[in-house]
C-alpha cells in the first residue's frame, strides 16, 4: 500500500457526460500528479500540483481539468466525455517537486 | 517529441533464474531514470531510481544499469520469484527530477514456478 488514496475505483458513464475523480495524497506529500493509461497510450502524465498550486502541465486535454485543494487532495474533472477516454487513471504523490512519486490503485473508467 | 522506448516484449524465465529487462532512451538531456513495477489491477511500484552521474546503483535484489553512452537502462532482478511477475516500465527526467516524468510501454515478466 503506497498510502495514495483514490475514489472510486470503477467508474461506468455514458459519452457526454462529466466525472470527478478524487485522490488522497500520502501524508506530509505537498505534489499530486495525475496520469493516463490506456492500451494504446501507455502511461501519460496529464498534469501536476505543487501546495495547491499548477507545477507542470502534459498531455492534458482542454476536456480535462484538475485542482489541489488546502488539505491538498486533489481532484481530476473529465467532461464532455468521449469513448475514448476509457483508461484507467491514476494519482501519485511525492513529498516535493523532485521526490519519488508514489502512485495510488487507479480509477478504471469506462465510457459507453 | 523524444521519449523512453521500451518494446513491449515478454520475458518469461523461471523461479530462481536471473531476469534482465532493458530500456532504451532517446532524450540525451534525460539525467534521472526510475524503474517501476506494475502488478495487475495495481497502480505502479517504485523500484529503485539512478542519476545520470552513477552506471550503477544496487537495492535489495535488483540492480539498476545506465549505459548514458548508447543511451540504454537495464533492470536486473537476481533469484526472480513468482511474485516479480508483473509489468516493469523505466522512467525517464531531465533536471535531476525536476521536469515531469516520461514513461516507456512496458516490459511484461512472467515467472514460473
Amino acid at each position: 500500500d503506497s498510502g495514495v488514496t483514490q475514489t472510486p475505483k470503477h467508474l461506468i458513464t455514458a459519452t457526454g457526460q462529466r466525472v470527478t475523480l478524487r485522490c488522497s495524497p500520502r501524508s506530509g506529500d505537498l505534489s499530486v500528479y495525475w496520469y493516463q493509461q490506456s492500451l494504446d497510450q501507455g502511461l501519460q502524465f496529464l498534469i501536476q500540483y505543487y501546495n495547491g498550486e499548477e507545477r507542470a502541465k502534459g498531455n492534458i486535454l482542454e476536456r480535462f481539468s484538475a485542482q489541489q485543494f488546502p488539505d491538498l487532495h486533489s481532484e481530476l474533472n473529465l467532461s464532455s466525455l468521449e469513448l475514448g477516454d476509457s483508461a484507467l487513471y491514476f494519482c501519485a504523490s511525492s513529498q516535493g517537486i523532485q521526490e519519488t512519486q508514489y502512485f495510488g490503485p487507479g480509477t478504471r473508467l469506462l465510457v459507453l | 517529441g523524444e521519449s523512453v522506448g521500451l518494446h513491449l516484449p515478454t520475458l518469461s524465465v523461471q523461479e530462481g533464474d536471473n531476469s534482465i529487462i532493458n530500456c532504451a532512451y532517446s532524450n540525451s538531456a534525460s539525467d534521472y531514470f526510475i524503474w517501476y513495477k506494475q502488478e495487475s489491477g495495481k497502480g505502479p511500484q517504485f523500484i529503485i531510481d539512478i542519476r545520470s552521474n552513477m552506471d550503477k546503483r544496487q537495492g535489495q535484489r535488483v540492480t539498476v544499469l545506465l549505459n548514458k553512452t548508447v543511451k540504454h537502462l537495464s533492470l536486473q532482478i537476481a533469484a526472480t520469484q513468482p511474485g516479480d511477475s508483473a509489468v516493469y516500465f523505466c522512467a525517464e527526467s531531465m533536471n535531476s527530477g525536476y521536469s515531469t516524468l516520461t514513461f516507456g510501454k512496458g516490459t511484461m515478466l512472467l515467472v514460473s514456478p
